[in-house]
């Protein structure tokens, strides 16, 4: 079964940037240009960031942006602004057994 | 725009099963694929099944056994039992949508998800 691994946190000052490393396989990441990026404040429902890598949904700021190289997927959060402290999951399409899989989560702390 | 909202009993009893269901509105279920998405209190994301207006399900491997999603096209209802539950099982339960025109594999629409706490 597949598995993510995600730094369970990563902090930066007001205007900053941050990086999100998400390390999976060459059975999952490597395979599929499938990642997407969830940001999670307390008490809601995720909220999708970035899909198929590096795309934006409509009405999504920006300062994020998403990449990929070898089995590892990155989100950069620039311009680092209160708001942005929350929670982010990155999640990948696994093939047809696994389907998603979800990685662990990664606690975005404004300084 | 699409609006999802779960609903189901928010305590269950060890053994027994869960059930919630899912009321779409402001779109036709063909537009999306349905998903059911779990997260324990304090813990993360886990993705546990899917389900297409065809009826076409695609479940985690760990749940197969356990887990049933069914849809009801005139009700616009998405539907979740899981049997013989424990209280591993107790999670917020989440039902979210993938847009089969705007995003491939990815969930862009979520409801505010439905609390389910399983007791022994």
């Amino acid at each position: 079964q597949s598995a993510l691994t995600q730094p369970a946190s990563v902090s930066g000052s007001p205007g900053q940037s941050v990086t999100i490393s998400c390390s999976g396989s060459s059975n999952d990441i490597g395979r599929f240009d499938l990642v997407s990026w969830y940001q999670q404040h307390p008490g809601k429902p995720p909220k999708l960031i970035i899909f198929e890598v590096t795309k934006r949904p409509s009405g999504v700021s920006g300062r994020f942006a998403g990449s990929k190289s070898g089995n590892t997927a990155s989100l950069t959060i620039s311009g680092l602004q209160a708001e942005d402290e929350a929670e982010y999951y990155c999640c990948t399409f696994a093939g047809y057994t696994d389907f998603f899989v979800f990685g662990p989560g990664t606690k975005v702390t404004v300084l | 725009q699409v609006q999802l909202h779960e609903s189901g009993p928010g305590l269950v009893k060890s053994s027994e099963t869960l059930s919630l269901t899912c009321t779409v509105s402001g779109d036709s279920l063909n537009s999306h694929y349905w998903n059911w998405i779990r997260q324990p209190p304090g813990k993360g994301l886990e993705w546990i099944g899917q389900i297409y207006v065809s009826g076409t399900t695609k479940y985690k491997p760990s749940l197969d056994s356990r887990l049933t999603l069914s849809l009801d096209s005139s009700r616009k209802q998405l539907s979740l039992k899981l049997i013989s539950v424990d209280t591993s099982d107790t999670a917020t339960f989440y039902c979210a949508g993938s847009n089969r025109a705007l995003v491939n594999g990815a969930f862009d629409v979520w409801g505010l998800g439905a609390n389910v706490t399983v007791s022994s």
